[in-house]
């Protein structure tokens, strides 16, 4: 069964840095992509970050690029979400998604719970 | 960025009967789009890819169609589970995009 573990979130003050971390199991995590998604307070999806399966390949949306860095350790089945200068817009619960990379993008077929990232002061 | 419009918004329908849920890309995405169920408080779910595959351990109930610009997600005959928030998403261009939703509620 696949598992994705989340964790990192919290309350941190704007311009601050958080790192979130999600540890994949059930599944060969090597030979996937993986990404973050999250999702405002009562509002839709939004993909964040994305990763090839060996990490030798990220990618942001506009909306985080030069703020955020995607890394993982596929020795220890693991992706980091590294989060500087955060905003009140970057307030949102964040999921790690197993990635099935198909035409340009991907589509995701296993999410984690999430973990909240609160931006306040 | 391809916008990806849902409708309608909020859909009341009786336990049973059948649902249509819709989704327009405002280009081509040819069958490169995935169907999510989000309940309250929990992680989506992957229901459909490539516009008509049921993913692993998904009922029958749900299928997926269309091509192109249009699609359309059927439940065919709601169970209490099956209330919810459904999300499209195309996977064809770059970056990829997210309908904003359709709630499906109980009437």
């Amino acid at each position: 069964e696949v598992q994705l573990l989340e964790s990192g979130g919290g309350l941190v003050q704007p311009g601050g840095s958080l790192r979130l971390s999600c540890a994949a199991s059930g599944f060969t995590f090597s030979n996937y992509a993986m990404s973050w998604v999250r999702q405002a307070p009562g509002k839709g999806l939004e993909w964040v970050s994305g990763s090839s399966s060996s990490g030798g390949s990220t990618n942001y949306a506009d909306s985080v690029k030069g703020r955020f860095t995607l890394s993982r350790d596929n020795s220890k089945n693991t992706l980091h979400l590294q989060m500087n200068s955060l905003g009140a817009e970057d307030t949102a619960v964040y999921y790690c998604a197993k990635a099935i990379a198909l035409a340009a993008f991907y589509y995701f077929d296993n999410w984690g719970q999430g973990t909240l990232v609160t931006v306040s002061s | 960025e391809i916008v990806m419009t849902q409708s309608p918004a909020t859909l009341s329908v009786s336990p049973g009967e059948r649902a249509t849920l819709s989704c327009r890309a405002s280009q081509s995405v040819r069958s490169n789009l995935a169907w999510y169920q989000q309940k309250p408080g929990q992680a989506p779910r992957l229901l459909i890819y490539g516009a008509s595959t049921r993913a692993t351990g998904i009922p029958a109930r749900f299928s997926g169609s269309g091509s192109g610009t249009e699609f359309t997600l059927t439940i065919s005959s709601l169970q209490s589970e099956d209330f919810a928030v459904y999300y499209c998403q195309q996977y064809n261009n770059w970056p990829g995009s997210f309908g904003q939703g359709t709630k499906l509620e109980i009437k």
